[in-house]
């Protein structure tokens, strides 16, 4: 079975500052790994996925993450937050080999940005 | 394009109420999920279709949870004799072609059973 956990449950960060949110994942096989983002009254937006190709996955909004298979690690980074990343961060596995529809959410991070 | 839809965005429901779900995936997309958000945690997996088949309905956590997609494009999520443990927020996903296709979510619908 697979799991992920979101180790801080709220970040806080000024505008302009990096963010940093951290996601460690424990999976039986070789995972997917993903971060989605919510914001208020929307749905949840795909930020990333990594599926098997590069450890380091660039994705939209100038946010990035690093598998790191030896740290079982996903952590998603941006180098300068802007308002309007202030939402809720989800952190996302799945199995490639079985049942690999089957998407297991962490429990999230809120981040708040500072003006 | 169109995103994923679903309908109502807000229902309140009394307890032991029937109430539907409705969700309208992005044309075309072969798979459709449905997820449970409680207040606070991350969402939870449901069921999956494939078209018309549901291949998978692990998640639904009692008798009382059914889902339908009859035609393999519109899918309602029925429960029955609703509960307050019920409350949450329930998440419409489709993909293109196989299950592993990135999932796009609809705005979810916000149950409170009283």
């Amino acid at each position: 079975a697979q799991s992920v956990t979101q180790l801080d449950s709220h970040v806080s960060v000024s505008e302009g500052t990096p963010v940093l949110l951290r996601c460690n994942y424990s999976s039986s096989y070789s995972p997917s790994l993903f971060w989605y983002v919510q914001h208020p009254n929307k749905g949840l937006q795909l930020l990333l996925k990594y599926t098997s190709a590069a450890t380091l996955v660039k994705g939209i909004n100038g946010f990035e993450a690093e598998f790191k298979k030896s740290e079982t690690s996903f952590h998603l980074t941006k180098p300068s937050a802007h308002m309007s990343d202030a939402a809720e961060y989800f952190c996302v596995v799945s199995d490639r080999v079985s049942n690999d529809y089957k998407l297991s959410f962490g429990a999230g991070t809120t981040v708040t940005v500072r003006a | 394009g169109a995103g994923v839809s679903q309908s109502p965005r807000y229902k309140v429901a009394k307890r032991g109420q029937d109430v539907a779900l409705r969700c309208d995936p992005i044309s075309g997309h072969v798979s459709l999920f449905w997820y449970q958000q409680a207040l606070g945690q991350g969402p939870e997996f449901l069921t999956y279709f494939q078209n018309e088949a549901q291949l998978d309905k692990s998640g639904l956590p009692s008798d009382r949870f059914f889902a339908e997609r009859p035609e393999g494009s519109v899918s309602t999520l029925k429960i029955q004799r609703t509960q307050q443990e019920d409350s949450a927020v329930y998440l419409c996903a489709s993909s293109l072609n196989r299950g592993t296709d990135t999932q796009y979510f609809g705005p979810g619908t916000r149950l409170t059973v009283l």
